[in-house]
C-alpha cells in the first residue's frame, strides 16, 4: 500500500459545527503532516507529527486540533471555524521526520473544506 | 517573502512544444523536490534531487539542481495535454526539517 488516504473528501460545516478529517497511511512512515492549501496558493504546513508525537505546530489557531492515535491515523478536529477557513486541507507522510526532505513526501488527495 | 520563487507563475502552451520552470531562492538547500498537482487532488511527487548540479530524467522532464543548489529546473519536451496541472518545487533545509513550498507553476498544455 503507497497511498495516503484521506476521508471525507468534501466537507460542508457550519460556524458552530464540529468535525473532523481523517487521514490513514500503512507504509510504515513515521511521520505525518496537516497542510492547508488556498486556491491558487501553495501549500502551508500546519502540524507535524513525529513519532506519534507533536512536533510543529505552525501557530495554528487551537479551533484546529491535531490527533495521532496511532502510528498509522492522523486526525485533524475542527471547532467553531471561520469562513476563511475554507481550503483543501492535505495530509502527507513520509518515512521519517529527518529524511522526508530527501525522500520525499506521499499526499493524500485532500479534504474540500467549506465553512458557511 | 517567499523562499522559493518559481517561474513563470502561469504558462499556456501548445501540445509538443518545450518549456522550462524555474525555481529560484538565495537559500542553500539540503534537497529539493517537484511536485505536480492536478484540480482536486493532492501534490505528487516526481523527483527528489540532492547534489549540486544533479540532473535527473523522468520521460520527458529533465529536472536540473543547481550547482550550489539554490535553484532548480525543470523542463518538459514535446508538453502533452496531460502535463497540465500545478507544478510545485519544495525544498529541506539542513537548518530545519520543513519542507518548504515555491510559489507554484500553473501550466496548461492545450491540443
Amino acid at each position: 500500500d503507497t497511498e495516503v488516504t484521506q476521508t471525507p473528501k468534501h466537507l460542508v460545516m457550519g460556524m458552530t459545527n464540529k468535525k473532523s478529517l481523517k487521514c490513514e497511511q500503512h507504509m510504515g512512515h513515521r511521520a505525518m503532516y496537516w497542510y492547508k492549501q488556498k486556491a491558487k496558493k501553495p501549500p502551508e504546513l500546519m502540524f507535524v507529527y513525529s513519532y506519534e508525537k507533536l512536533s510543529i505546530n505552525e501557530s495554528v489557531p487551537s479551533r484546529f486540533s491535531p490527533e495521532c492515535p496511532n502510528s498509522s491515523l492522523l486526525n485533524l478536529h475542527l471547532h467553531a471555524l471561520q469562513p476563511e477557513d475554507s481550503a483543501l486541507y492535505l495530509c502527507a507522510s513520509s518515512q521519517d521526520w529527518g529524511t522526508g526532505g530527501a525522500n520525499g513526501y506521499t499526499f493524500g488527495s485532500g479534504t474540500r473544506l467549506t465553512v458557511v | 517573502t517567499q523562499l522559493l520563487e518559481q517561474s513563470p507563475q502561469f504558462l499556456s502552451i501548445q501540445e509538443g512544444e518545450n518549456l522550462t520552470v524555474y525555481c529560484n531562492s538565495s537559500s542553500v538547500f539540503s534537497s529539493l523536490q517537484w511536485y505536480r498537482q492536478e484540480p482536486g487532488e493532492g501534490p505528487v511527487l516526481l523527483v527528489t534531487v540532492v547534489t549540486g548540479g544533479e540532473v535527473k530524467k523522468l520521460k520527458r522532464l529533465t529536472f536540473q539542481f543547481g550547482d550550489a543548489r539554490k535553484d532548480s529546473s525543470l523542463h518538459i519536451t514535446a508538453a502533452q495535454p496531460g502535463d497540465t496541472g500545478l507544478y510545485l518545487c519544495a525544498g529541506a533545509q539542513d537548518s530545519s526539517y520543513k519542507l518548504i513550498f515555491g510559489s507554484g507553476t500553473r501550466l496548461l498544455v492545450r491540443p
